[in-house]
This record gives structure tokens, C-alpha cells and sequence, in this order.
């Protein structure tokens, strides 16, 4: 049972490139969340997803698109990186309890 | 907007030394809380969820309680070890259309020297 699994867990972006952040899950959970990390910001949502055809905006969804046309996937993609994207992102899925579990994290550099 | 403190920021303590982190929310409507454990360079593993209906849970040297009057959790730990030295977050799910999107604190990083 692999759990959350994302790619690449590294990158380096130019400023103005396009790219997709992937997270899969094999849990059969509905919901499924990206969020990034920063040094003092802590942690904060940027895109959420209750199932299959919807989605949500977090707390920091500007400059990121997300779609959820199956269960298991929920990729992130960046339009246009920028420097302030630099950060560390992380992908999450949580079932009926509640619990929410997480993947290993992309460190993205933007240049 | 609902806000998660985490006290104190970071903790040093002797092996064997029992220590509570603390966890304070702003809004009561809560559905559950959970304790991650994050160390450096890597993901957040889940160590207690509690639900609001419940005022603790125990596993191992760990037990977190939930006091929704007074906006509080606390995670206690054990007779602590080296091993434990890592960051520890709180998140909050408000439950309902919010199912699933966590608010964190900023964590409290713990270092247990042997």
C-alpha cells in the first residue's frame, strides 16, 4: 500500500515555465489537498478536492490550476513560475475518520 | 479566519524528560484535530487524531487531549528520546464544506539531547 505518492520530489524551474506537480493516491479517498510549505508561513492550502469533477480554491490558489478527473489523481500545475513559488509542496488525501495522509513533498526551485 | 497556535516555538529537554506541546484554536466549530510529526526534509506523518466528540487519545508514550470549550490540545510525550527530536504540527478541521482542508499551526521543534 504506497499511500500518497508524488513527483518529482525535486525541480528546478526557469522564471516563466510551465510545470505539473503529480499525486496520486490509492487509498479510495474522496478528498485530496495540495498545500505548500514555507519558512515562517507554515503550511497553507492551495487548491482542495471533495471528488472526481470538483474543486476548490485554498488559502493560495493564485498561479496554480489543479483538476481531479479521477479519484486516485490530483495534479498541481504551475502556469507561469515565479521565484515566490519556490517552496516545498505537498500533496494530502483523507478518508472517511478524518485522518489525513500525506506524501513525501516537491521541492521546487524557481530560478 | 481561523488561526492555529503552536507554544513554544522550539523546546530543548534532557533524555527522559516528560513535555507537553500546546495547541490553541479560534474557532470552537471543530470537527478534529490532528498531530503530525515532521522531520527535517521530509513529509508529515500523523501520529493522534482526535475527534470532537472525544476529549483524548493514547498511542504509546504519546496522548493528546482536546478541550473545545477553551480552544486547547496538547500533545504529551513520555519519557522523551533522542529519537523524538523532530517538528510536531497541529491541524484543525472545521468539518462540514471544510472536510478535509486543514488549518496548521507553525509547529514547535523539539530537540532531545541524550
Amino acid at each position: 500500500n504506497a499511500g500518497v505518492t508524488q513527483t518529482p520530489k525535486f525541480q528546478v524551474l526557469k522564471t516563466g515555465q510551465s510545470m505539473t506537480l503529480q499525486c496520486a493516491q490509492d487509498m479510495n479517498h474522496e478528498y485530496m489537498s495540495w498545500y505548500r510549505q514555507d519558512p515562517g508561513m507554515g503550511l497553507r492550502l492551495i487548491h482542495y478536492s471533495v471528488g472526481a469533477g470538483i474543486t476548490d480554491q485554498g488559502e493560495v490558489p493564485n498561479g496554480y490550476n489543479v483538476s481531479r478527473s479521477t479519484t486516485e489523481d490530483f495534479p498541481l500545475r504551475l502556469l507561469s513560475a515565479a521565484p515566490s513559488q519556490t517552496s516545498v509542496y505537498f500533496c494530502a488525501s483523507s478518508g472517511g475518520y478524518g485522518v489525513s495522509t500525506f506524501g513525501s513533498g516537491t521541492r521546487l526551485t524557481v530560478v | 479566519k481561523q488561526e492555529v497556535t503552536q507554544i513554544p516555538a522550539a523546546l530543548s529537554v534532557p533524555e527522559g524528560e516528560n513535555l507537553v506541546l500546546n495547541c490553541s484554536f479560534t474557532d470552537s466549530a471543530i470537527y478534529n484535530l490532528q498531530w503530525f510529526r515532521q522531520d527535517p526534509g521530509k513529509g508529515l506523518t500523523s501520529l493522534l487524531l482526535i475527534q470532537s466528540s472525544q476529549r483524548e487519545q493514547t498511542s504509546g508514550r504519546l496522548n493528546a487531549s482536546l478541550d473545545k470549550s477553551s480552544g486547547r490540545s496538547t500533545l504529551y510525550i513520555a519519557a522523551s528520546q533522542p529519537g523524538d527530536s523532530a517538528t510536531y504540527l497541529c491541524a484543525f478541521n472545521a468539518g462540514g464544506t471544510s472536510y478535509g482542508k486543514l488549518t496548521f499551526g507553525q509547529g514547535t521543534i523539539l530537540t532531545v539531547h541524550p
